[in-house]
Order: C-alpha cells, then structure tokens, then sequence
C-alpha cells in the first residue's frame, strides 16, 4: 500500500533563516499533497496543499514543491518565526482512496 | 462559524469497556473522517463517512465502528477497549465531492488503563 517518508525526523533552524521538509510517496497514483501544522494539545491545521497538476503553489512565507516523476513534495518555510515552532506532516492522497496517508512528523524548533 | 468540534476532550476507560466520541463537522461540511494518532505518530486512518454510509476503512478492526447522522456529526464506538487504543482521536469534516482538503478538530484524548 501506499507508503509516505518524512525527513528530518527533528530540524532545528535560527530564528528568519529557512526551514525545508521533504517527503517521498510511494504510490504514483497519489494526486494530492496537504501539510500540517499541529501544535500541542491541537488538532492538525491544513496550511497549504498541492494537487499532481501543479508543481509549486506559494502561500505567504510558505510555498510547496511537487516533483512527480521523482515522488517527491517538500515544504519551504522562510523568514521563520518563534510561531512557526510545531510538528508539520505531510500526507498523501490517492485518486481512487479516500484516505491520507501521513508522513512520520517533523518537529521544527526556531531558535532565537 | 464554527470549526470542527469534538467531544470529550479527555476520556478514561479501563480495559474492556466501550467508548464513544462525538463529532460535529465544520458548517457546510458533509464528509467525516476518523485519524487516530499515537503518541509521537502521524494520524491513521480509521474510516470516512458520507451520506450516512461507510465509504472506506483503513487496517482497523470490527471493534471500531461509527455511525453518521442526518446532520452530518458522527459518532466513533470503540468496544473491548485494550491498552493498544490509547492515543489522540481525530475527526476531520470535509466535502464530499472534489474539494479534498479536511479540517481537523482538537481530537479526543482516550486514555485505557
């Protein structure tokens, strides 16, 4: 079945320098890529998504990159912040799957 | 407008008995789909509902079951809890049709001891 790698496990980064996630899915059948962000004692918040048909979408200080034929989607946060100090997974959709398949969870911590 | 909303928050059950969660979805809402998440762990699929019927279920066994009613908020029924089913119980409400993205409420903390 399908199968989502996360890495890094923990990524600790200075306070407005970059942080960059990446995940590998196993099923190229898979065609839509949400991340979240889940802070403790929270739910899961949907903070940007990416369908197979596009390959990079940009929110703000955080965009997504899609490489299909690589299977492979990475997060790029810029100009960190203290806020952004949480756990993100990615997760992975197919088209005949009503299911996400999560990634393992990257815990950030910004340093100031 | 409210968001997806869940209840209890914390729960405490000995080994053996059943429990229920409830959940109501974010307004406008007709999908709801049930993650469990153990500690340190991304969520796992526990089953989707639409329209009142089951229309997937991950790798869980007969002992979860849910239920959905006419307006939209669904129950999650665990029997013969064991010590394994200790964990965080999410629910996420989403659209049936092509909009694929979910919302997620606080979840559900169940503790078995």
């Amino acid at each position: 079945g399908e199968n989502v790698e996360q890495h890094p496990s923990t990524l600790s980064v200075q306070e407005g320098d970059s942080a960059v996630i990446k995940c590998t899915y196993s099923d190229s059948a898979s065609n839509y890529f949400p991340w979240y962000k889940q802070e403790l004692g929270k739910g899961p918040q949907l903070i940007i998504d990416i369908r197979s048909n596009v390959g990079e979408k940009k929110d703000q200080r955080i965009a997504v990159t899609l490489n299909k034929t690589a299977k492979h989607f990475s997060l790029h946060i810029t100009e960190t912040q203290p806020e952004d100090s949480a756990v993100y997974f990615c997760a992975a959709q197919g088209v005949y799957n009503y299911q996400l398949i999560w990634g393992a969870g990257t815990k950030l911590i910004i340093k100031p | 407008d409210a968001g997806v909303t869940q209840s209890p928050t914390h729960l405490i059950k000995t080994r053996g008995q059943q429990v229920t969660l409830r959940c109501s979805p974010k307004s406008g809402h007709d999908t709801v789909s049930w993650y469990q998440q153990a500690l340190g762990q991304g969520p796992q699929f526990i089953f989707q509902y639409y329209e009142e019927e089951e229309r997937q279920r991950g790798n869980f066994p007969d002992r979860f079951s849910g239920h959905q009613f006419p307006n939209y908020s669904s129950e999650l029924n665990v029997n013969a809890l064991l010590l394994g089913d200790s964990a965080l119980y999410l629910c996420a409400s989403s659209l049936g049709g092509a909009d694929f993205k979910r919302y997620f409420g606080a979840g559900t903390r169940l503790s078995v001891l």
